[in-house]
């Protein structure tokens, strides 16, 4: 039972490069979520899941897309990265309903020169 | 609106000495849920505890203990008798039970524990 993963774990990218950060969770968890941690600033919601098929915007979402094809499988995009997304992108899960607890991943460090 | 504030932005303490973690939020909803995360320096984040606004009891494992006042607004985190393994940043969260599906954080405490 790996919880929750996230690849990659580093990236480094150029100004309007896109790319794909996967979260795989193998809990069988309904929600899903991608959160960024700036520093001083604690963790922010970017999109989150509440099941296959069907994503939401969070607090933070411009810029960013998001697809849930599969129950464990959450993908965040960047379609043209921006010096401002630089910043630790982490993925969380939780079983049920919103209030239940998040299991969070171990977290991307993206990086966009 | 909802807020979590931890005013605390670092903390160092000797080991083996106790070091309270501050948390007070803020909310309107009557129904909520508070928690406790660790991200120690690898990086992740560790959940530590979950309370409900219903349950008020204050809670004990190990060598943790949680204090939570809905009086004055406050989920407080103690650690008894500190180790160099307690060093890490100790997040504060909030979460509605109503039309909010993010958790709220405080922006955090870092705590040293010097050896």
């Amino acid at each position: 039972n790996a919880g929750v993963t996230q690849t990659p774990k580093f990236r480094v990218l150029k100004t309007g490069q896109s790319m794909t950060l996967l979260c795989a969770q193998d809990m069988n968890h309904e929600y899903m979520y991608w959160y960024r941690q700036d520093p001083g600033m604690g963790l922010r919601l970017i999109h989150y899941s509440v099941g296959e098929g069907t994503t939401a915007k969070g607090e933070v979402p411009d810029g960013y897309n998001v697809s849930r094809l599969k129950k464990q499988n959450f993908l965040l995009g960047l379609e043209s990265a921006a010096p401002s997304q630089t910043s630790v992108y982490f993925c969380a899960s939780s079983l049920l309903v919103f209030t239940d607890t998040q299991y969070f991943g171990p977290g991307t460090r993206l990086t966009v020169l | 609106a909802q807020k979590v504030t931890q005013a605390q932005t670092e903390i160092s303490v000797v080991e083996k000495e106790d070091v309270t973690l501050d948390c007070v939020y803020e909310t309107r909803d009557t129904t909520y849920y508070l928690f406790w995360y660790k991200q120690p320096p690898s990086g992740e984040l560790v959940f530590l505890i979950r309370r409900n606004s219903f349950d008020e009891q204050n809670e004990i494992s190990g060598r943790y203990s949680w204090n939570f006042q809905k009086s004055t607004s406050s989920f407080n985190f103690t650690i008894t008798a500190s180790q160099v393994v307690d060093s890490a940043v100790y997040f504060c969260a909030l979460r509605t039970n109503f039309g909010n599906e993010k958790l709220t954080f405080g922006t955090g405490t870092r705590l040293t524990i010097i050896p």
